[in-house]
């Protein structure tokens, strides 16, 4: 699995867009970008995740760069809820049962 | 919406003894798991387990932690004879197969253990 490099701290006023970076440099064809929440010692939350292609969901928007080599979370309007930390994960997709490896994530800060 | 449902939220425990930490996983997964995070620390993986066997464990998993599906809907995480640094946050997950995102995986909100 890919070494990702996060920031380890972000602050973001309410309301504005937060964009979250990641390096995965060492990422492989058939990994994916991963990327979960976890708020305050609750269960990670899965946000979104994409290969090549930009991705959007309810939650989130992904932006992957051509070469994969690194990624940007976007929350369009945060606000003090999604204060959490966030990891940026990649993942080879097997079918099921590939473990999750956790870094240190980006603490994310939403003031109002 | 389908969620991983985990019991008790907080367990108390002698150190010595044995736990059983449970975990009912989203109804149609089949790929079940055990994360744990010590306090101020990273995430951790425990153990993978996928048609009633362990997929994948990690080394912190030794002799002293088991894994079981005893019916269909519960996951279970022994701890034999628990030590003080057992106490952790210890989170279930559980992923589909087959599916658009097959390798999501669902955490439930954590059994806080505290071993004195």
């Amino acid at each position: 699995d890919a070494k990702t490099t996060q920031p380890p701290s972000m602050d973001c006023a309410e309301g504005r867009a937060a964009n979250l970076p990641c390096n995965h440099s060492t990422i492989s064809g058939n990994e994916y970008v991963y990327w979960y929440r976890q708020i305050h010692s609750q269960g990670p939350q899965y946000i979104i995740h994409g290969l090549k292609n930009n991705e959007t969901n309810e939650m989130a928007s992904l932006i992957i760069t051509e070469d994969r080599k690194s990624s940007t979370l976007i929350l369009p309007h945060a606000t003090l809820r999604d204060t959490a930390v966030y990891y940026c994960i990649g993942v080879v997709t097997q079918g099921g049962s590939e473990k999750l490896v956790f870094g240190k994530g980006t603490k994310l800060t939403v003031n109002p | 919406e389908p969620e991983v449902t985990q019991t008790p939220s907080h367990q108390v425990t002698q150190m010595g003894q044995e736990v059983i930490l449970r975990c009912v996983p989203i109804s149609n997964h089949l790929y079940f798991y055990w994360y744990r995070q010590i306090l101020g620390q990273k995430v951790e993986f425990l153990v993978s387990f996928y048609n009633n066997e362990i997929s994948e464990k990690s080394e912190i998993f030794d002799d002293q932690f088991s894994v079981e599906r005893p019916d269909g809907s519960n996951f279970t995480l022994k701890i034999r004879s628990t030590k003080l640094e057992d106490s952790a946050m210890y989170f279930c997950a559980s992923s589909d197969s087959g599916a658009e995102h097959a390798d999501t995986q669902y955490f439930g909100p954590g059994t806080r253990l505290t071993v004195l």
